[in-house]
């Protein structure tokens, strides 16, 4: 089944980092772009950043610079993102979503989402 | 790139047509325009890339259509499943980024 699987809910304090995953199946891992979008409460979505599994390329939105990591395994299909120096503004349901752009270029539409991963900042 | 989406809320019968609206800030590359539908606690599901083009498995009651600043998803004959909330999506601008609408709330009376 084509699917993108995400972790569960996180409850962290203002301050932490807070790592979330998104395990890949029923299609190549090393063929499209996997992107991380996160929409907080009463708020538009918001787009962080991407990462390449091929080659493990990443790219970040501007808001994240510096706070943002995006890994991944390959041996699992798995990637992973990685929020750091966390407050409640970060409080917000976490998206990963592919991009299915060919030849290492991006469509910037994501074809494939996962359910999402909450994530709760509070002290 | 700010995108704007009205209706805030559209309330039909099933059998009506829907058009929901998504105006740019400044004009879009048509090749970057898509739309989303989300039901509630699911991931979004791509309905429309290219500002245009219906992605696979979409049936033929959506369609979306414009260019530059200007955008449009059209669905026709809404069903009961067609609940949810629709959402505009661009890549451009300087520095390039991407950006969402707010979003329109389809409700079936």
């Amino acid at each position: 089944q084509v699917q993108l699987v995400q972790s569960g809910a996180e409850v962290t304090k203002p301050g932490a980092s807070v790592k979330l995953s998104c395990r890949a199946s029923g299609f190549t891992f090393g063929n499209s772009y996997i992107h991380w979008v996160r929409r907080a409460p009463g708020q538009g979505f918001e787009w962080m950043g991407m990462i390449h599994p091929r080659d493990g390329s990443s790219k970040y939105a501007q808001n994240f610079q510096g706070r943002v990591r995006m890994t991944r395994d390959t041996s699992t299909t798995t990637v992973f993102m990685e929020l750091s120096s966390l407050t409640s503004q970060d409080t917000a349901m976490y998206y990963c979503a592919r991009d299915d752009g060919k030849w290492l270029v991006p469509n910037w539409f994501f074809d494939l989402w996962g359910r999402g991963s909450l994530v709760s900042v509070s002290s | 790139i700010v995108l704007t989406q009205s209706p805030d809320t559209l309330s039909l019968s099933p059998g009506e047509s829907a058009t929901l609206s998504c105006r740019a800030s400044q004009s879009v590359t048509s090749a970057y325009l898509a739309w989303y539908q989300q039901k509630v606690g699911q991931g979004l599901r791509l309905l429309i890339y290219g500002a245009s083009a219906r992605a696979p498995g979409i049936p033929d009651r959506f369609g979306g259509s414009g260019s530059a600043t200007n955008f449009t998803l059209t669905i026709s004959r809404v069903e009961p499943e067609d609940l949810a909330v629709y959402f505009c999506q661009q890549y451009g601008g300087s520095p390039p980024a991407v950006t969402f609408g707010g979003g329109t709330k389809l409700e079936i009376k």
